[in-house]
């Protein structure tokens, strides 16, 4: 089983749907969750970062983990067309702090 | 502005000769990392550097080679490029690597080996 899963889409919404992004991991050791965002022939940038299980909030985006279910979530409300791009997941821990990126799921707002 | 800069941005070059894509960070992170990017795979980390003088292999290492000698450069070198080495190349610090520490990425590195 791969550490970290994540489903790369591509995933086409409408603008102002509610988008919701997943990742599955395998190591309970992890501890750090986070979310970056990658635009086209950009670097990736981060997006939200958790630590704990339960809900982050910021804007109109939502970090959601639950580490008894080994998954993670990112839901965007009021999609835009901006908020077209790929979205990585990436978890931190385990005894070497080494940080494990899925694979990525693009995502396309149409206006 | 705090940024990771890597040069070249696109390079094509040619089976066996050596190049070397810079890497420059102006936060004065202690870790510094090379990924690489290719479609369905995702990013797979190269090398990473704790801080100067001090470089690990990340998950695939093989044909590349790094070097620490100050704290703002990490250089990735291709000593004998081929073409399953064409690939979108990233470089990225964070201030330690430790706990949640954020990486800063560069803009990326678009090489292709004929």
């Amino acid at each position: 089983q791969k550490e970290v899963e994540q489903d790369p889409g591509p995933l086409s919404v409408p603008e102002g749907a509610i988008v919701s992004l997943n990742c599955t991991y395998s190591n309970s050791a992890f501890q750090y969750f986070m979310w970056y965002r990658q635009y086209s022939r950009k670097g990736p940038e981060l997006l939200m970062y958790t630590y704990s299980s339960g809900n982050k909030e910021d804007g109109r985006f939502t970090a959601q983990v639950d580490k008894s279910s080994k998954y993670i979530s990112l839901f965007i409300r009021d999609s835009q067309p901006s908020d077209s791009a790929t979205y990585l997941c990436a978890i931190r821990g385990g005894s070497n702090y080494k940080l494990t990126f899925g694979k990525g799921t693009l995502l396309t707002v149409n206006p | 502005e705090a940024q990771v800069t890597q040069n070249p941005r696109y390079l094509i070059t040619v089976t066996g000769k050596k190049l070397t894509v810079t890497c420059s960070q102006n936060m004065n992170h202690e870790y510094m990392s090379w990924y690489r990017q290719d479609p369905g795979l995702g990013l797979r980390q190269i090398y990473y550097s704790m801080n100067v003088e001090v470089t690990d292999k990340g998950d695939v290492p093989e044909g590349y080679k790094v070097s620490r000698k100050e704290k703002r450069n990490f250089p990735l070198i291709l000593e004998s490029p081929s073409p399953n080495q064409t690939s979108l190349y990233f470089c990225a610090s964070s201030l330690r690597f430790s706990g949640a520490n954020v990486l800063t990425f560069g803009a990326g590195s678009r090489l292709t080996v004929l």
